[in-house]
């Protein structure tokens, strides 16, 4: 069955920028069907998303958050990723990547397969 | 954006009692030409991700208890755990999916009382 493992630093400074990889095994990123996901939870606090990408590279993210943040994609390596530039603390949260599944007319539905998530903080 | 609300904030059942979440969307997620209501419930357990139980408004994830159950159109939805048992303590968490940028709604905590 699919996993999803999120990988990177556990602390970046403020005004640089976060990377993750998110790692999936199981089965192929580029199978088609799916949005490869990227979803955030700050301590204590609820779901933000982020963004998703395909396999062949279009994306779609939270226009709040466009100017500071990709989603790539490396099909070679199974692995897609995430950068948020300029973090400040408001951007200290955990880091889901996660799986969607997606309809006829492209619309991204719901998520089936989340990774365990990894937390990132933004202190210097 | 679709702004999402739940209630209660939390709440506290009996074992073997009813619990019953609200969620509601500030527009309609049901989708005219399919009849579908693009909305799902998310349950999230401390230190684990959350899994999926609902989708299309009332569509039980496969190998989710059928003691979860989903209803409602619209904008108002309700998710409802017909016999609470141990396991089912989380948080819950519903989700719109009519329109991007997806949003989640702020989760209602479930305890035993």
């Amino acid at each position: 069955q699919v996993q999803l493992q999120e990988s990177g630093p556990g602390l970046v400074k403020p005004s640089e920028t976060l990377s993750l990889t998110c790692t999936v095994s199981g089965g192929s990123i580029s199978s088609g069907s799916y949005y490869w996901s990227w979803i955030r939870q700050p301590p204590g606090k609820g779901l933000e998303w982020i963004g998703y990408i395909y396999y062949s590279g279009s994306t779609n993210y939270k226009p709040s958050l466009k100017s500071r943040v990709t989603i790539s994609v490396d099909t070679s390596k199974n692995q897609f990723s995430l950068k948020v530039t300029s973090v400040t603390a408001a951007d200290t949260a955990v880091y889901y990547c996660a799986r969607a599944l997606y309809d006829s007319s492209g619309y991204f539905l719901f998520i089936d397969i989340w990774g365990q998530g990894t937390m990132v903080s933004v202190s210097s | 954006d679709i702004v999402m609300t739940q209630s209660p904030d939390s709440l506290a059942v009996s074992l073997g009692e009813r619990a019953t979440i609200n969620c509601k969307s500030s527009q309609s997620v049901l989708y005219s030409s399919n009849n579908k209501n693009y909305l799902a419930w998310y349950q999230q357990k401390p230190g684990q991700p959350p899994k999926l139980l609902i989708y299309w408004a009332s569509t039980r994830e496969s190998g989710v208890p059928d003691r979860f159950s989903g209803s409602g159109s619209g904008t108002d939805f309700t998710l409802t755990i017909s016999t609470l048992q141990a396991e089912d303590v989380a948080v819950y968490f519903c989700q719109q999916y009519y329109s991007t940028p997806i949003t989640f709604g702020p989760g209602t905590k479930v305890d035993i009382k």
